[in-house]
């Protein structure tokens, strides 16, 4: 079944502990991003990936990176999180970039504290 | 920066009636697609229509769109109690961007829907 997997779906964790949330795809995609999704604010992306080693900023990129080795996987990372980074994240990849249907992952709640 | 908006940002509806959604954007776009999220979960896509497309139907979904006024409408004919849901618009903008969605909440036929008052400000003092 062609699908993005995010991991975890719920995290609580506390300031400044480094964490990772996964997403992987099977569906040989080449354009990868990340959104968070906070209450009033719409979906805004973090960063994207349009193919391997190459990732780009996108609306709201500080105090997250991420990384691009292979096709399927593009983790979020959170060096130091703080709690305004408290959200509901999303993975999404699409076959190309902004002109063919994106597919989602079902969602990462975190919550800093 | 977030390139489509929608409008309205919230509409509560009747089941089997029609409900109505814009979106309107800001640069020039190849395409432009709807999605729908369920609450909390991951959207899902419903429609792409292209720059050089006016009008597409895709089974109770029609949408329209008018690059002169950079803007796109979704209809929903016959909405049911399912179809409530937050609706967005992405663009393509070379990185898919979405705007900040429209909330529909489809009231099931037969509902009760209650009317209330102004409502009374009661102050106890101690």
């Amino acid at each position: 079944e062609a699908q993005v997997t995010q991991n975890p779906r719920y995290l609580i964790t506390v300031t400044g502990k480094k964490l990772t949330v996964t997403c992987s795809q099977n569906m040989n995609h080449e354009y990868m991003s990340w959104y968070r999704q906070d209450p009033g604010l719409g979906l805004r992306q973090i960063y994207y990936s349009m193919n391997v080693e190459v990732t780009d900023k996108g609306d709201v990129p500080e105090g997250y990176k991420v990384s691009r080795k292979e096709k399927r996987n593009f983790p979020l990372i959170l060096e130091s999180p703080s709690p305004n980074q408290t959200s509901l994240y999303f993975c999404a990849s699409s076959l190309l970039s902004g002109n063919t249907e994106a597919f989602f992952g079902q969602g990462t709640r975190l919550t800093v504290v | 920066s977030q390139q489509g908006e929608e409008d309205p940002q919230a509409l509560s509806i009747q089941e089997g009636e029609n409900a109505t959604m814009n979106c309107s954007y800001k640069t020039s776009i190849n395409n432009l697609q709807w999605y729908r999220q369920n609450s909390g979960r991951g959207l899902v896509h419903l429609i792409l229509i292209r720059s050089n497309e006016r009008e597409k139907h895709s089974g109770r979904l029609r949408v329209t769109l008018d690059t002169s006024k950079k803007s796109s409408s979704l209809l929903i004919t016959a909405s049911r109690a399912a179809d409530t849901a937050s609706y967005f618009c992405a663009t393509d903008d070379n990185r898919l961007a979405f705007g900040k969605g429209n909330q529909v909440v489809v009231i099931p036929r037969g509902s009760y829907i209650p009317t209330f008052g102004r409502g009374t400000s009661l102050i106890v003092h101690p």
